[in-house]
């Protein structure tokens, strides 16, 4: 089945400790992204990777690193969370990073940092 | 900049009606796609239609199509036939040209779909 995992999709952590959410597809695309979903703010993009070893910031990058070293594979890191970054975080991935293709989203990762 | 705008923050339908999701959109791109998803409330992200935009047909999928207009820069999804499982939010977005974009899309505020049995 095509489709996009996130582990872990549920995640309470305490300030300054390091974690890495991963994200992988199995659809062979090139593009991929990860968003943060906050009420009031919406959606907003963190990074994103046009393709391997390519990746630059979004609309959010503080306190965010990723890395893409396989096509398949988008983790986020976070190197010391902090409560401002208690969201609900999405990797999406697509054929390409043009306007005429869908993104497909992974199912989501709840992470609180107290 | 690019924007979308989606004016009812909620609304009501009665199960087997059809009903019409607003969204309107400002880009300085030619070359752009237009998208609705559909959030429930366990919250994933499910794609449901895109509407290219040299694309002179309306898109459709199964009960979804999407009312294209172009020159007034609206995007509404139209949903037939309405079912207790179409409760959920509803997110318009928008995917400039490469050119002058990340690939990112560019989200709406949201409407959210109740369904009355």
């Amino acid at each position: 089945e095509a489709q996009v995992t996130q582990n872990p999709r549920y995640l309470i952590t305490v300030t300054g400790k390091k974690l890495t959410v991963t994200c992988s597809q199995n659809m062979n695309h090139e593009y991929m992204s990860w968003y943060r979903q906050d009420p009031g703010l919406g959606l907003r993009q963190i990074y994103y990777s046009m393709n391997v070893e390519v990746t630059d910031k979004g609309d959010v990058p503080e306190g965010y690193k990723v890395s893409r070293k396989e096509k398949r594979n988008f983790p986020l890191i976070l190197e010391s969370p902090s409560p401002n970054q208690t969201s609900l975080y999405f990797c999406a991935s697509s054929f390409w990073g043009g306007y005429n293709n869908e993104q497909f989203f992974g199912p989501g990762t709840r992470l609180t940092v107290l | 900049a690019q924007k979308i705008t989606q004016t009812q923050p909620g609304m009501f339908v009665q199960e087997k009606e059809a009903v019409t999701l607003d969204c309107t959109y400002d880009t300085s791109d030619q070359s752009y796609g237009l998208f609705w998803y559909k959030q429930p409330s366990s919250g994933e992200m499910i794609f449901l239609i895109y509407q290219g935009s040299y694309d002179e047909q309306n898109a459709t999928e199964g009960r979804y199509s999407l009312n294209f207009q172009k020159a007034r820069k609206s995007a509404n999804l139209v949903i037939s036939a309405s079912q207790l499982g179409d409760s959920a939010m509803y997110f318009c977005a928008m995917r400039g040209s490469l050119s002058s974009n990340t690939g990112k899309l560019i989200f709406g505020q949201g409407t959210t779909l109740q369904v009355k049995p």
